[in-house]
C-alpha cells in the first residue's frame, strides 16, 4: 500500500496570509491526525478526524482548522499566519479509531512564514 | 505541554555499541509507543507496548515499561550508522474515541563509524 502523502512538501508564506495543507491517508484508513513540530515546542497534537468528524482537538487557536472528506483525505487550514506558525506539519493516519492505535506518518509539510 | 520527557537529550555512540534512551511521563496511559524521525522528516513507528506489558522486543529493539514509575526505556543493540535519528516516545491516554498521541521531547542519537 502507498504510504501517507502530504502536499505540498514545502511552502513559503508571508504574515497575514492563509494556507491549506493536504493529507491523503493510507488506503482504508479512516482516522487522520495532524501534528505541529517546532524546535521550541516539539511535537504537538492539532486535531483528529474520523469519518469526516473532528473527534479531538489540541490547544491551538481558532486560526487552525481542518476537515475530512468522504474519501478520508484531510485538509488543514491556517488563517492569518504568524511568524510562530513556521513549523513542520505532520499528518498521520490509522486504521481504527481509539486511543493509542499505531499511527503512520507522512513526510510532512514544512511551512515557513516570513 | 509535553507528556513525556526523554533522557538523554542527545547521545553519541560508536557503531556496534548499544544505545539506551529513557522516557518519563505524567499520567496513566493505555500504551506507549516509540517513533524514529530522520532529519526533520516524518515519524516512523518502531514499537508499541501496552500498559499491562513490561517488556517487548522487535529485532534489535527492546522496550521496557514501568507503570509504577511512569517510565519506559528503549534499547537499540548493536547500533548502526543508519540508526542515527531522533527518537520519540509517545503516550496514548484513553479518551474514549480519540487517537491522540502526546510526544516526549526526543533523544537525538548519533552513531559514528
Amino acid at each position: 500500500k502507498a504510504g501517507v502523502t502530504q502536499t505540498p512538501r514545502y511552502l513559503i508564506k508571508t504574515r497575514g496570509q492563509q494556507v491549506t495543507l493536504s493529507c491523503s491517508p493510507i488506503s482504508g484508513h479512516r482516522s487522520v491526525s495532524w501534528y505541529q513540530q517546532t524546535p521550541g515546542q516539539g511535537l504537538q497534537f492539532l486535531f483528529e478526524y474520523f469519518s469526516e468528524t473532528q473527534r479531538n482537538k489540541g490547544n491551538f487557536p481558532g486560526r487552525f482548522s481542518g476537515r475530512q472528506f468522504s474519501n478520508s483525505r484531510s485538509e488543514m487550514n491556517v488563517s492569518t499566519l504568524e511568524l510562530g506558525d513556521s513549523a513542520l506539519y505532520l499528518c498521520a493516519s490509522s486504521s481504527l479509531q481509539g486511543a493509542g492505535k499505531t499511527q503512520y506518518f507522512g513526510p510532512g509539510t514544512r511551512l515557513l512564514v516570513l | 505541554s509535553q507528556q513525556g520527557e526523554e533522557d538523554p537529550q542527545a547521545l553519541s555512540i560508536q557503531e556496534g555499541e548499544n544505545a539506551t534512551m529513557n522516557c518519563s511521563y505524567k499520567t496513566s496511559i493505555n500504551n506507549l509507543q516509540w517513533y524514529r524521525q530522520n532529519s526533520g522528516r516524518g515519524l516512523v513507528h518502531l514499537i508499541l507496548i501496552r500498559s499491562n506489558e513490561r517488556e517487548k522486543h522487535s529485532g534489535r529493539l527492546r522496550v521496557t515499561l514501568d507503570t509504577s514509575k511512569k517510565s519506559s526505556s528503549l534499547l537499540i543493540t548493536a547500533s548502526r550508522a543508519a540508526d542515527t535519528a531522533s527518537y520519540f516516545c509517545a503516550t496514548a491516554i484513553n479518551t474514549g474515541t480519540a487517537s491522540k498521541l502526546t510526544f516526549g521531547t526526543g533523544t537525538r542519537l548519533q552513531v559514528t563509524l
